[in-house]
C-alpha cells in the first residue's frame, strides 16, 4: 500500500515562532487530508488540499501532487497549537486515507 | 449542527469480555469509518460503512466487526478482548467517499 511519511516527529517552539511540517508520500493520491489532534485525542480536519494552495488564518497547506509532497504552515504559533499534526492520503482505487505517523508539535509560552 | 458523536468516552473492559461502541455521524452523512490509535502502531483503518453496508475493511481480525443502522449510525463490536486491544477508538464521518472526513471525540479503552 501507500507509504506515508511525515517530519519531522517531534518539533518543540517558543510561541510566535513560525514552522514548517512536510508529507512525503509513495504513490499518486486521489486526496490530501490534514488533522491536528489536540491533547484529548480530537481529531479537527484542517484542510483537504489534493492540489495547490489553501490557507486558514495562521495555517496554510501546499500539495504539489505531481512530486509527492505537501507542506503546512503554521505562522505565529499559539500554545493552543499543541498537538499533533497528521496528514493522510487516499489513492483513488479505495479512498480509504492512509495516515502518516504524524509530528508532535510542542509550543512553549 | 452536530458534529460526530461517538459513545461512551471511556470504558475499562476485562479480557475475554466483548465490547461495543457506538457511533452517530453528522446528519447527512452517510460513510462511517473506523479507526483504531494506539501508540505503537498508530492510526489504523478498521472497517468502513454506507448505507448499511460494509465497504472496506482493514486488516484486523474476525473478532472485530461492525454494522450500520438505516438512521446512519454506526457501532462497532469487539469480542474475546485481549489487552493489546486497548486503544482510542475514532470514528469518522464523511458526506461521499471522497470527501474530507469529519472525526468524533473517540471512545478510549483499557483492557485490563
Amino acid at each position: 500500500g501507500i507509504q506515508v511519511e511525515q517530519s519531522p516527529p517531534d518539533l518543540i517552539l517558543q510561541e510566535g515562532a513560525n514552522s514548517t511540517l512536510r508529507c512525503n508520500f509513495s504513490d499518486s493520491v486521489n486526496n490530501l487530508q490534514w488533522f491536528h489532534q489536540n491533547p484529548w485525542g480530537q481529531l479537527i480536519n484542517l484542510f483537504y488540499i489534493p492540489s495547490g494552495t489553501k490557507q486558514n488564518g495562521r495555517l496554510s497547506a501546499t500539495t504539489v501532487a505531481t512530486e509527492r509532497y505537501s507542506l503546512l504552515y503554521i505562522s505565529s504559533s499559539q500554545t493552543t497549537d499543541s498537538g499533533v499534526y497528521f496528514c493522510a492520503v487516499d489513492t483513488g482505487g479505495s479512498y480509504i486515507p492512509t495516515f502518516g505517523r504524524g509530528t508532535s508539535l510542542i509550543v512553549h509560552p | 449542527k452536530a458534529g460526530v458523536t461517538q459513545t461512551p468516552r471511556y470504558l475499562i473492559k476485562t479480557r475475554g469480555q466483548q465490547v461495543t461502541l457506538s457511533c452517530s455521524p453528522i446528519s447527512g452523512h452517510r460513510s462511517v469509518s473506523w479507526y483504531q490509535q494506539t501508540p505503537g502502531q498508530g492510526l489504523q483503518f478498521l472497517f468502513e460503512y454506507f448505507s448499511e453496508t460494509q465497504r472496506n475493511k482493514g486488516n484486523f481480525p474476525g473478532r472485530f466487526s461492525g454494522r450500520q443502522f438505516s438512521n446512519s449510525r454506526s457501532e462497532m463490536n469487539v469480542s474475546t478482548l485481549e489487552l493489546g486491544d486497548s486503544a482510542l477508538y475514532l470514528c469518522a464521518s464523511s458526506l461521499a467517499i471522497d470527501n474530507g472526513y469529519t472525526f468524533g471525540s473517540g471512545t478510549r479503552l483499557t483492557v485490563v
